[in-house]
């Protein structure tokens, strides 16, 4: 299996843009976790999914984020719009039900909004 | 879960031993021990995980103290690739496997 791909790698955008990351889980895998991380603030959990449903997304900075997995293969992240204070790495997880806290995370997109 | 304290950076001798210490002075009965790495401009990286027992994988050691208060992370021959930040984790076996990463500790392998 070829892990967790997140994509783009690397996005640059303008205030008041929308952005659309994208990840695909570990095949198999029934949770999907969106993490954020920031010098400031470390990573921080922003929402996770089981079975395709959002379980906790009390992570979530504010309603311009949103976050939908329409199946077991695919997440998508969105900022609408987006701000400065958003530019971070946004990291995508996945892992069994019984993986018992043993999560895979994809290589990350790093989000600069100027 | 419980909250960890890791030391802020630690540095280790190419080919030796890099023990990295954890306090969870709060950890609960139910409550494992997880580790994990995050070389630059990577995802983080499972290491390994315990609850009350030495744990041992091809990747590292755990010991956990006898009052499963503390623990160390042991990489037995650290190499200049585990340069990274290790985050120590607490968190109950039951439950969504959602993690919450602390500050953790930036070790520097240095040759």
């Amino acid at each position: 299996d070829a892990g967790v791909i997140q994509s783009p790698r690397h996005e640059v955008t303008e205030m008041g843009q929308e952005v659309t990351l994208r990840c695909k889980p570990i095949s198999g895998h029934d949770y999907l976790f969106w993490y954020r991380q920031t010098m400031m603030r470390g990573l921080e959990l922003l929402i996770y999914f089981n079975n395709n449903v959002p379980i906790d997304d009390s992570g979530m900075p504010e309603d311009r984020f949103s976050a939908k997995m329409p199946n077991a293969s695919f997440s998508t992240l969105k900022i609408q719009p987006s701000e400065p204070r958003d530019s971070a790495v946004y990291f995508c997880a996945s892992s069994f039900s019984e993986g018992f806290g043993k999560l895979f995370f994809g290589s990350g997109t790093q989000l600069s909004v100027l | 879960d419980a909250k960890t304290t890791q030391p802020p950076s630690m540095d280790c001798a190419e080919g030796r031993a890099a023990n990295l210490p954890c306090n969870h002075s709060t950890i609960s009965g139910n409550e494992y021990v997880y580790w994990y790495r995050q070389i630059h401009s990577q995802g983080p990286q499972y290491i390994i995980h315990g609850l009350k027992n030495n744990e041992t994988n091809e990747m590292a050691s755990l010991i956990i103290t006898e009052d499963r208060k503390s623990s160390t992370l042991i990489l037995p021959h650290a190499t200049l690739r585990d340069t990274a930040v290790y985050y120590c984790i607490v968190r109950a076996q039951t439950g969504a496997n959602n993690l919450f990463f602390g500050t953790g500790t930036r070790l520097t392998v240095i040759p």
